[in-house]
């Protein structure tokens, strides 16, 4: 069974770059039908989808996010990151990595990992 | 702003049935699956019904979902205490080009 963790600073200044890496046990990163995403959620709010990427780097992402989003791959690693340029206090958030499980008829974040709080402040 | 609208809160006693709404659009639910998330209070959401209306292992068979064009909703059938939480509906919107999800409806067990 899939397990991800996702490890970063837990804060972060104003205007600089939200880094985060999701590790990946119990499985590989190469698997051809998972997509690995970036989901986060603002305390007491709902869930948005950031992003997700392929093994092989192809990505994909939320339109109102793009110009500062940026998801990177390691498959040497089972890693892959997040990036998130010119933070604000809006982009404060748990930030969850997750599986997305994709074939012709079926698409679903079918694994979570815990969630890391990112908190935007000077 | 989500583009799908469910009711922000539900209730019931135990044993009872809730059902909860999620709707969209046709450049969302109406022409991809719908997918159902559970999320306990603070933890992670976890994949509770996915295309539609299957089940993932593990999942009670209380729980079922439905979608008829542009809604889709999610039912609990005999309701238990642990069954409060907060519930997502999710879907592909096409013309957005991104992953939707619902606004979200807490469910309380009386």
């Amino acid at each position: 069974q899939l397990q991800l963790r996702e490890s970063g600073p837990g804060l972060v200044k104003p205007s600089e770059t939200l880094s985060l890496t999701c590790t990946v046990s119990g499985g590989s990163i190469s698997n051809s039908y998972y997509y690995w995403a970036w989901i986060r959620q603002p305390p007491g709010k709902g869930l948005e989808w950031i992003g997700s990427i392929y093994y092989s780097g192809s990505t994909y992402y939320n339109p109102s996010l793009k110009s500062r989003v940026t998801i990177s791959v390691d498959t040497s690693k089972n890693q892959f990151s997040l990036k998130l340029s010119s933070v604000t206090a809006a982009d404060t958030a748990m930030y969850y990595c997750a599986t997305k499980y994709t074939t012709s008829s079926e698409d679903y974040f079918d694994y979570w990992g815990q969630g890391t709080l990112v908190t935007v402040s000077s | 702003q989500s583009v799908l609208t469910q009711p922000p809160s539900a209730s019931g006693t135990p044993g009872q049935r809730v059902t909860i709404s999620c709707s969209g659009s046709s450049s969302n639910i109406g022409i991809n699956t719908v997918n159902w998330y559970q999320q306990l209070p603070g933890t992670a959401p976890k994949l509770l019904i996915y295309t539609n209306n299957q089940r993932p292992s593990g999942v009670p068979d209380r729980f079922s979902g439905s979608k008829s064009g542009t809604s889709a909703s999610l039912a609990i059938s005999g309701l238990q205490s642990e069954d409060e939480a907060d519930y997502y509906c999710s879907t592909w919107d096409g013309s957005l080009n991104r992953y939707v999800f619902g606004t979200g409806t807490k469910v309380t067990v009386l």
